[in-house]
């Protein structure tokens, strides 16, 4: 089965910038999704196809994707942005395609 | 305002079976592909299944394929998981959540509702 991998963490001051991975086979080939989810919150789409922004989410968050590494970049980091962050791809690379996410990224803003 | 409301969770015994539903809100329900989402506690998040606006196509993550039936009663705007078989490994927050386009597959989920707790134990 596809495995998208993440950092565990990332740690980043106010104001910078954080970048959190998301590695898989080839996955430059693949739509690639990501969303932040606050404790005890539901997730939330923040990119998608891979640098497209919904509406509402600052343009600070970008995405990028190439050969076998997605990247979600968010710039000018705030308080608020502490959370959990998880890619996400559709597999259709065998006969049973499915959905993935990745492991998750706790990103903690010092 | 669009809308997601899960219900239905509750502690059942190893083996036994349960449907969840998911009330939709505040958009054109037979338009999207629909999605279950769960979330072992402390752990990351665990695509389960989907099923296409209009019923006709299903998918399942393996862990509950055979187990696990998704449906939806677009008169209703509602969405259904029947689980059964249950399993401790099945114990999550299950969310239910919206396609964004008209495809089914490589589509992000842009509405999420709140989840509702599935707990397997005896």
């Amino acid at each position: 089965s596809y495995v998208l991998t993440q950092p565990p963490s990332v740690s980043v001051a106010p104001g910078q910038t954080a970048r959190i991975t998301c590695g898989g086979n080839n996955i430059g080939s693949k739509s690639v999704h990501w969303y932040q989810q606050k404790p005890g919150q539901a997730p939330v789409l923040v990119v998608y196809d891979d640098s497209d922004r919904p509406s509402g989410i600052p343009e600070r968050f970008s995405g990028s994707n190439s050969g076998n590494t997605a990247t979600l970049t968010i710039s000018r980091v705030e308080a608020g942005d502490e959370a959990d962050y998880y890619c996400q791809v559709w597999d259709s690379s065998s006969d049973h395609p499915l959905y993935v996410f990745g492991t998750g990224t706790k990103v903690t803003v010092l | 305002e669009v809308q997601l409301v899960e219900s239905g969770g509750v502690v059942v015994q190893p083996g036994g079976s349960l449907r969840l539903s998911c009330a939709a809100s505040g958009f054109t329900f037979d338009d999207y592909a629909m999605h279950w989402v769960r979330q072992a506690p402390g752990k990351g998040l665990e695509w389960v299944s989907l099923i296409s606006w209009d019923g006709g196509s299903t998918y399942y993550a393996d862990s509950v394929k055979g187990r696990f039936t998704i449906s939806r009663d677009n008169s209703k705007n509602s969405l259904y998981l029947q689980m059964n078989s249950l399993r401790a490994e099945d114990t999550a927050l299950y969310y239910c959540a919206k396609g964004m386009g008209v495809v089914i597959t490589g589509d992000a989920f842009d509405i999420w509702g709140q989840g509702t707790m599935v707990t397997v134990s005896s």
